[in-house]
């Protein structure tokens, strides 16, 4: 089964930095792009960026080109969503996906991990 | 980026009633368009993708039509199952950007 598993939910108080995982199972992990999606609280969908665990390369939408770092680790098929500094309006749920083989579409979806930075 | 949006916000209906939601792209699309369902609490499912083509596993009820800049997800006669929110995301250009969502409530 294909399964996109991510870490926890993460509480954080600004100015802290934060890496949260994605690990992969099931399929070859380095043949998929993989990304990253935000949902803020009781909003819609954001698509942040994706990665390619081949080779690394990596995509971001302009909303958060520098807000946000992604990165993989193809060796054990995880991907990651850093950041540097946190602010509160970074409090949201945080979704991996698998992007499809030759298309633009998400799935499977990882189960989220729920980020919350308050003072 | 390419802007989508999608219409109605909200949508109430009833339990057999045939939905449809609609979502149009700031500029063509050609039939690059998926749609997804969410769920309180949980993370989208997909649905549809290239538009048309129904997700393995997703009920035959769901399909999808159009292309260019004006595209519809059609659900034929709703079950209790069915009142999620729903999304459509465009990927023929990056930023892959996503509509901002029907949520279909019950009548």
């Amino acid at each position: 089964e294909v399964q996109l598993v991510q870490s926890g939910a993460e509480v954080k108080k600004p100015g802290e930095s934060l890496k949260i995982s994605c690990k992969g199972s099931g399929y070859s992990f380095t043949n998929y792009w993989i990304g990253w999606v935000r949902q803020m609280p009781g909003k819609g969908l954001a698509w942040m960026g994706i990665i390619y665990p081949g080779d690394s390369d990596t995509r971001y939408s302009p909303s958060f080109q520098g807000q946000v770092t992604i990165s993989v680790d193809k060796s054990i098929s995880t991907a990651y969503l850093q950041w540097t500094s946190l602010k509160a309006s970074d409090t949201a749920m945080y979704y991996c996906a698998r992007r499809g083989p030759s298309d633009g579409w998400f799935d499977p979806w990882g189960q989220g991990t729920l980020v919350t930075v308050s003072s | 980026d390419i802007q989508m949006t999608q219409s109605p916000s909200t949508l109430s209906a009833s339990v057999g009633d045939r939905v449809t939601i609609t979502c149009r792209a700031s500029r063509s699309l050609s039939s690059w368009l998926a749609w997804y369902q969410q769920k309180p609490g949980k993370a989208p499912k997909l649905l549809i993708y290239k538009a048309s083509s129904l997700e393995s596993g997703a009920p035959s009820r769901f399909s999808g039509s159009g292309s260019g800049t004006e595209f519809t997800l059609t659900i034929s006669s709703l079950l209790p199952d069915d009142f999620a929110t729903y999304y459509c995301q465009q990927y023929a250009s990056s930023p892959y950007t996503f509509g901002q969502g029907t949520i279909l409530e019950i009548k």
